[in-house]
């Protein structure tokens, strides 16, 4: 079945640490590529996107995903964490056979400690 | 600029009764999405609405479930005969353009708890 996978749903990290998130997707087919966050008690917002080209995307606050389509993945990366980036992670596909829906994984939560 | 307002943030609804939940897009934005999450679920598509149009439902359930987005006034769901599964966070996202263009802008989400 089409999906996105996740692989960590929950993450904790010291501030300062390295993040990678993990994403795979089983889409065919062109695919736009997207990382959500959501801050607690905030609404879903993005964080970066690619559609085409450089397959390393540069986003907000000093994340970075980079595009491996021979992996079909597209993980997030951040090399030091604040405490402020605690929240919940999405990634998203928008698969060029799946419509207009965007597919998100199950989400990662990352907690980051002081 | 006033993001997607969604209300209410919470409904509480006993089984066999109806809920809408009701999503105002961003100024300018004439797509709404709806989504689905239920607990320890990533969010599921439901549907894609223009104005007056329905665009793509593949998401929603066949039965009890219908969106509309007016030519006048907030996009609905509405969910009839609702039952202990429908309990879940409903999210509104709107965009500008269609999604292979660009973003979603999402809601807080309205929180169903059916009883």
């Amino acid at each position: 079945a089409q999906s996105v996978s996740q692989h960590n749903h929950h993450v904790i990290l010291s501030e300062a640490a390295s993040l990678e998130l993990g994403c795979n997707y089983s889409y065919g087919g062109t695919v736009n590529l997207f990382w959500y966050v959501q801050y607690p008690g905030q609404h879903l917002q993005l964080l970066l996107k690619y559609f085409s080209g450089d397959p390393l995307v540069k986003g907000i606050k000093g994340f970075e995903a980079e595009f491996i389509k021979s992996k079909f993945s597209f993980n997030l990366r951040k090399p030091s964490v604040q405490w402020s980036d605690t929240a919940e992670y999405f990634c998203a596909v928008l698969a060029s056979n799946s419509g207009y829906a965007l597919n998100f994984g199950k989400g990662t939560s990352l907690l980051v400690t002081p | 600029n006033a993001g997607v307002m969604q209300n209410p943030r919470h409904l509480v609804r006993r089984r066999g009764q109806e809920a809408r939940l009701r999503c105002s897009p961003m100024k300018g934005h004439s797509h709404v999405y709806w989504y689905r999450q239920l607990p320890e679920e990533g969010l599921k598509f439901m549907v894609y609405l223009q104005k007056e149009n329905i665009i793509d439902e593949s998401g929603m359930p066949k039965e009890r479930f219908s969106a509309e987005f007016p030519k006048e006034g907030p996009s609905i769901l509405r969910i009839q005969q609702v039952v202990r599964g429908d309990s879940a966070a409903y999210f509104c996202a709107s965009s500008p353009l269609d999604l292979n263009t660009g973003e979603l802008f999402f809601g807080e989400g309205s929180r169903l708890t059916v009883l």
